[in-house]
């Protein structure tokens, strides 16, 4: 079993304020990694997927890096709605998906 | 294309009862995962389906869990009987393989309540 952390746990930020979260993985036997963005009572969305050292998606406003040297990816938000409100989730995968426990971001209008 | 459907959507038992979730993947998507999040962590996975085989069940409760993947398409998980512990949302995913990597697809879950 991997253990995948994430950080911060949850988030306040005022509407065009920019922001960032990280995902930590055992770096040892990685093979990709994945952010979900799972708004309330929707299906986890899926964001991204990386698998090479310094790897960079964007995604409109949405951005992610990758290390997998030290083992850590971070998402960046620019300039962020009430609609980024949702929970971000990261996967590490092997043999199968290790989630982390998710950043839960508030964006206050 | 559709998504992946679950039913129902909530479902609040009481504490011995049994439950029952159901999935219907992505057409098409031979491979089928159960999940759950208990609140505060992660999806943790319960058992992953290959058509209608088990690849992985080892963190599976099977003294009280039960699933089946009847034809290698739908797939319902059974709880019976529940305990407390067991309040959670269930997610079910399918993937498909792009690039040569596994990108899952998930529901929008079950979210159950035992009291």
């Amino acid at each position: 079993i991997l253990n995948v952390e994430q950080s911060p746990q949850s988030l306040h930020v005022q509407e065009g304020d920019s922001t960032n979260f990280t995902c930590s993985f055992p770096s040892s036997n990685f093979y990709a990694l994945h952010w979900y963005r799972w708004e309330t009572a929707k299906s986890p969305e899926a964001l991204f997927v990386m698998t090479l050292n310094g790897d960079e998606k964007k995604k409109g406003r949405i951005s992610a890096t990758l290390n997998t040297k030290e083992g850590y990816s971070y998402l960046y938000i620019k300039g962020s709605q009430p609609e980024d409100s949702a929970t971000y989730l990261c996967a590490s995968t092997g043999n199968q998906f290790y989630f982390g426990t998710g950043t839960s971001l508030t964006v206050i209008p | 294309e559709a998504g992946v459907a679950q039913s129902p959507r909530y479902k609040i038992i009481e504490k011995r009862q049994s439950v029952a979730f159901w999935c219907n993947p992505i057409s098409g998507h031979a491979t089928l995962y159960w999940y759950q999040q208990i609140l505060g962590q992660g999806p943790k996975l319960l058992i992953q389906f290959q058509n209608n085989g088990v690849v992985d069940d080892s963190q599976l409760p099977k003294d009280r869990f039960s699933a089946e993947r009847l034809k290698g398409v739908d797939s319902t998980l059974k709880i019976q009987p529940a305990k407390l512990e067991d309040s959670a949302v269930y997610l079910c995913a399918s993937s498909t393989t792009r690039e040569g990597l596994n990108i899952q697809y998930f529901g929008a879950g079950t979210r159950l309540s035992v009291l």
